[in-house]
């Protein structure tokens, strides 16, 4: 069963547009939560986190957002740039179960200038 | 090396085959991981090891596959009798973290195995 879901599989944005791109989970337990973006060939690349106890964690132009209540997280990319096309996974963990990472299937994000 | 290597990048063998992946962590991180990524798929848990032992296997999808770290930092994943349903992009993660640690995984690029 998919325990972490990214319902878009794609999202074109025009350059310095925001991008918001979403999650869902269905495990109460998890309690960590990371973005990561993939381009083509390479292994993903860790992009931001954050934990159970916030609900926001900025980081320059990335923002995420979580709302426990709802099981739903979102990132946010403003502005967005041309070089931010790639596939974002969302991922997840409940720490008190070890160190297991559940990814979401991604979203290729298209940046069009 | 900076970052996290993995060979070799691609490989094709046939079904019924022996096949072993290799991965080098990050210089110092005593956390690694495995991973495998189908088509269209997000990276989906294999194993995690935490030094030299593996302290979470239960993303092995068989006794076909097999991982050793036998000296903490080098790692490979062993696949037995390989089937055409193990092709797939192989990643390898590792974290300088301990048990129970809130730390980003670092990415290897990934070895492409296909069975044919």
């Amino acid at each position: 069963d998919q325990q972490v879901k990214q319902n878009s599989p794609s999202l074109s944005v025009q350059e310095g547009r925001i991008s918001i791109l979403n999650c869902d989970y269905t495990n109460s337990m998890f309690d960590y939560f990371l973005w990561y973006k993939k381009y083509p060939a390479e292994g993903p690349t860790f992009l931001i986190s954050i934990s159970s106890i916030k609900d926001k964690n900025e980081d320059g132009r990335f923002t995420v957002f979580l709302n426990k209540s709802a099981k739903h997280l979102s990132l946010h990319i403003v502005p967005s740039q041309p070089g931010d096309s790639a596939v974002y996974f969302c991922a997840a963990s409940a720490r008190n179960t070890g160190n297991q990472f559940y990814f979401g299937t991604g979203t290729s994000l298209t940046v069009i200038p | 090396g900076a970052g996290v290597s993995q060979t070799p990048s691609n490989k094709v063998t046939e079904k019924g085959k022996y096949v072993e992946l290799r991965c080098d962590p990050i210089s110092g991180h005593t956390a690694l991981y495995w991973y495998r990524q189908s088509l269209g798929q997000g990276p989906e848990f294999l194993i995690y090891f935490q030094g030299t032992g593996a302290a979470d296997d239960s993303g092995l999808p068989n006794d076909r596959f097999f991982a050793v770290r036998p000296e903490g930092s080098v790692s490979t994943l062993k696949i037995q009798r390989t089937e055409r349903g193990d092709s797939a992009v192989y990643l390898c993660a590792s974290s300088p973290g301990g048990k129970l640690a809130y730390n980003e995984q670092f990415f290897g690029p990934g070895t492409r195995l296909t069975v044919l």
